[in-house]
């Protein structure tokens, strides 16, 4: 089947405009992740999802970042006034059991290549 | 707070050569430790899963070890190959709910030259 899916590729905004990227994981998984990875650096975990509600949060750098996932498949990152720091590849990963399995592997989608002007 | 360092940053070896990938982490608590490993401007695709009682994983030439009394995990693989060419991560998965619940190395960036 398909695997992880994450639009747009690319997204170039300028400083102070509102963003949204999706994700559509793997069709039944119930876990999904974001993280955020900047050059040369691994990705950074922002927050994950256990069906519909968000299990952990503790990534998410400040009020400007919030996450949804209403139907417990698809899940928009959303970030409020950008600022330049923003700038960095999101990825998105999903996982059949999240923690309730600990032999549970995520599977990444490509990214979102986020530019802030 | 969990703390994942990866060594070598960069690597690059011959054609054939076997070769070891080092990751270290800072609170034992885990729940499992992951490989990845990442083309460039790709996703990551995960490559050995070790689980928490667990102290290897094999698939094909990759063998990734854990110790976790001594936070520690190996990748060997062996004969490399130039398509080996990439950056490898290893993330921890805590268990500790107030803290980040996935933390990645850096990275170690193998370069094999044919």
């Amino acid at each position: 089947g398909a695997g992880v899916s994450q639009t747009p590729s690319n997204k170039v905004t300028e400083k102070g405009k509102y963003v949204e990227l999706r994700c559509d994981p793997i069709s039944g998984h119930t876990a999904l992740y974001w993280y955020r990875q900047s050059l040369g650096q691994g990705p950074e975990f922002l927050i994950y999802f256990q069906g519909t509600g968000a299990a952990d949060d503790s990534g998410l750098p400040n009020d400007r970042f919030f996450a949804v996932r209403p139907e417990g498949s698809v899940s928009t990152l959303k970030i409020q006034r950008t600022e330049r720091g923003d700038s960095a590849v999101y990825l998105c990963a999903s996982s059949l059991l999240g923690l309730a399995g600990d032999t549970d592997t995520q599977y990444f989608g490509p990214g979102t290549r986020l530019t802030v002007l | 707070k969990q703390e994942v360092t990866q060594i070598p940053a960069a690597l690059s070896v011959p054609e054939g050569e076997n070769l070891v990938l080092n990751c270290s982490f800072t609170d034992s608590a885990i729940y499992n430790l992951q490989w990845f490993r990442q083309d460039p401007g790709k996703g990551l695709t995960s490559l050995l899963l070790i689980q928490s009682s667990q102290r290897e994983q094999t698939s094909g030439r990759l063998n990734a070890s854990l110790d976790k009394s001594s936070g520690r995990s190996t990748l060997y693989i062996a004969a490399s190959q130039p398509g080996d060419s990439a950056t490898y991560l290893c993330a921890v998965m805590n268990l500790k709910t107030s803290y980040d619940k996935v933390i990645f190395g850096p990275g170690t960036s193998l370069s094999v030259i044919p």
